[in-house]
């Protein structure tokens, strides 16, 4: 059975970092782009970043890029997160979720979520 | 970035009602485009990929159609464990784009 679970998710203070990790279990991840997806308290869902079977490829939504970076340890079964220069708008449940076309197309299945709150 | 406009953005219906839901991107994104299911709480699951291609184990009650730019998502015979938030999304350009959900309640 496929099973996503995130973590690294808590209270940050704006300007602050955060890791997440995302891991897989029940197939094999480097055969797989993975993608994070984020939704704000009571809002719809936004896309942030995918990152290609191997690693070689990134790409973000202008909203995170160059704050935050998205990696891979296909040894580990793993995808993370970095997330620098918090800011309150980034506050959101994070998903990480798979990839089933390539290079990118629908996203399943989904991990649970971890929730990222950016206060002072 | 391809918007996404959803139509409507909430919608109250009975057991047993035929319900739609529209998609308009605003550009021709082909065929490439899917909807989500999320419950309350939960995390989304895909129910359609490529416009018309159910999900393994997605009930055949969940039908999409469309091409372009204007798509529809159906429930034929709405059950009670359908009332949650819809959502589509096209991957024919980065950034992959959501439309702003419709969601689906019981009257």
């Amino acid at each position: 059975q496929v099973q996503l679970v995130e973590s690294g998710g808590g209270v940050v203070q704006p300007g602050r970092s955060l890791r997440l990790s995302c891991a897989v279990s029940g197939f094999t991840l480097s055969r797989n782009a993975m993608h994070w997806v984020r939704q704000a308290p009571g809002k719809g869902l936004e896309w942030v970043a995918v990152i290609s079977y191997d690693g070689s490829n990134k790409y973000y939504a202008d909203s995170v890029k160059g704050r935050f970076t998205i990696s891979r340890d296909n040894s580990k079964n793993t995808l993370y997160l970095q997330l620098n220069s918090l800011r309150p708008d980034d506050t959101a449940v994070y998903y990480c979720a798979t990839d089933r076309r390539f290079p990118w197309g629908w996203f399943a299945p989904w991990g649970q979520g971890t929730l990222v709150t950016v206060s002072s | 970035d391809i918007q996404m406009t959803q139509s409507p953005s909430s919608l109250s219906a009975s057991v047993g009602d035929r319900v739609t839901i529209t998609c308009q991107a605003s550009q021709d994104i082909s065929n490439y485009l899917n909807w989500y299911q999320q419950k309350p709480g939960k995390a989304p699951k895909l129910l359609i990929y490529d416009v018309s291609n159910l999900e393994t184990g997605v009930p055949l009650r969940f039908s999409g159609s469309g091409s372009g730019t204007d798509f529809t998502f159906t429930i034929n015979s709405l059950q009670p464990e359908d009332i949650a938030t819809y959502y589509c999304q096209q991957y024919d350009k980065l950034p992959l784009t959501f439309g702003g959900g419709t969601k689906v309640e019981m009257k």
